[in-house]
């Protein structure tokens, strides 16, 4: 069974840009969170999917958006791009909104 | 607001002692508890979990206990070994269905 795929790995872009991330969960799960992960902040959430609803939205500013498609696959979009937004951005996927998450590996995004 | 706190931020034991990690929620309608142990460079993994109808919960070595009146719950690590070396973090799904991470531990077993 496949695990959780994050794509693309790494990524640096420059200040003002804008960045798309990809995440295909486990098959058959329809849950997916978004999670932004730095040394100083822990892991802070970001949104929630499922069947292609957001149900949740952490405390991030608009720059930030996500979507999930009729296949559970999701992307999170940034836009407009700042330094302090460098960070390893996780998708975690559950069967269910009542069960633990499966993580991806992450996309580490260091902004210039 | 919400919000997970845990304790402590560092812990480093000897190999063979047991370890604690506590955690607090803010939630009183929060019901999935769930503890991620994450190795350096790797991908947080779900090591235990445990729901608001439970006190205690154990897998081998691991164990997650739940105070529901004290809005608590603990990992404990029995036997610690040096694989067990990581950052450990407790979660809190609230009444609104978000899974709300605690700040982390990190854990040492020294050998």
């Amino acid at each position: 069974k496949a695990g959780v795929t994050q794509t693309p790995r790494y990524l640096i872009k420059t200040r003002g840009q804008q960045v798309t991330l990809s995440c295909s969960p486990i098959s058959g799960h329809r849950s997916v969170s978004w999670y932004q992960q730095t040394p100083g902040q822990g892991l802070q959430f970001l949104f929630e999917y499922f069947s292609e609803t957001q149900r949740n939205k952490g405390n991030f500013p608009g720059r930030f958006s996500g979507r999930q498609f009729s296949n559970s696959r999701s992307e999170m979009n940034v836009s407009t791009l700042e330094l302090g937004d460098s960070a390893l951005y996780l998708c975690a996927s559950s069967a269910t909104v009542n069960y633990g998450y499966t993580f991806g590996s992450g996309t580490r995004l260091t902004v210039v | 607001g919400e919000n997970v706190e845990q304790h402590p931020s560092t812990l480093s034991v000897q190999e063979g002692d047991s370890a604690v990690i506590k955690c607090t929620y803010s939630d009183s309608a929060s019901n999935y508890f769930p503890w991620y142990k994450q190795e350096l460079g790797k991908r947080p993994q779900l090591i235990i979990d445990i729901r608001s109808n439970v006190g205690e919960k154990k897998d081998q070595r691991i164990a997650v206990t739940l105070n529901k009146t004290a809005k608590h719950f603990s990992l404990h690590i029995t036997e610690t070994q040096p694989e067990d070396s990581a950052v450990y973090f407790c979660a809190d799904k609230t009444s609104y269905d978000k899974v709300i991470f605690g700040p982390g531990t990190s854990l040492s077993v020294i050998p």
